[in-house]
């Protein structure tokens, strides 16, 4: 069974400074694997995604995250945090081949002016 | 407008009611997904459908919840004999097959 752990409830950063919201996977071969941003009372907003290639994958808003297969990781990360950065982050999987998508329990940003 | 059009985005209901919830995807996505999501929880998959046929429907947690997706555009979820327990916010999305998916805003299920 393919599984997505996000191992913080919660991270708080202070507005400019770097921030990392971790995310490990447990799937079978080589998944794609997501970011998306929920706002309050919003649905789930693609941010980015990985399907092969270059580990460092590019998105919206400025994020970007980092691929690490023999960590089985995909860690968002940002240069500089901004307050309206403040919202709910879910990282998700999908096997290749398949087209179940599982995600995360979500990890609350709190980026603190 | 252009994105996931799900309604009604609130519905309460009395336990043992039957509730249906609609999803409208974005025109041309031929893959939709039902997902639902309580407080403090990430998306818990329901089904997917491909085209008209529900290509996995694994997540339905019993034979109360049904979807179907008849002209493979708008799709329905059906909950039967609602209970206290299936009270959540129940997403769609739907995919251009590139893998990622364009979610509705939800439908916010509250079973009294």
């Amino acid at each position: 069974a393919q599984s997505v752990a996000q191992p913080e409830d919660q991270v708080n950063v202070a507005e400019g400074n770097p921030l990392t919201v971790k995310c490990t996977y447990s799937v079978s071969g080589n998944p794609y694997l997501f970011w998306y941003v929920q706002y309050p009372n919003r649905g789930l907003q693609f941010l980015l995604k990985y399907i092969t290639g270059d580990n460092l994958v590019k998105g919206s808003y400025g994020f970007e995250a980092e691929f690490n297969k023999s960590q089985t990781s995909f860690h968002l990360k940002k240069p500089s945090a901004l307050v309206s950065d403040s919202a709910l982050y879910f990282c998700a999987a999908l096997k290749r081949g398949y087209q179940k998508v599982t995600f995360g329990t979500g990890t609350k940003l709190q980026v603190i002016p | 407008g252009a994105g996931v059009s799900q309604t009604p985005s609130n519905k309460v209901t009395e336990k043992g009611k039957y509730v249906e919830l609609r999803c409208d995807p974005i025109s041309g996505h031929t893959a939709l997904y039902w997902y639902r999501q309580s407080l403090g929880q990430g998306p818990e998959f329901l089904i997917y459908f491909q085209g008209t046929g529900a290509a996995d429907d694994s997540g339905l947690p019993n034979d109360r919840f049904f979807a179907v997706r008849p002209e493979g555009s708008v799709s329905t979820l059906k909950i039967q004999r609602t209970e206290r327990g299936d009270s959540a916010v129940y997403l769609c999305a739907s995919s251009p097959e590139t893998g990622e998916l364009f979610f509705g805003e939800g439908s916010r299920l509250t079973v009294l």
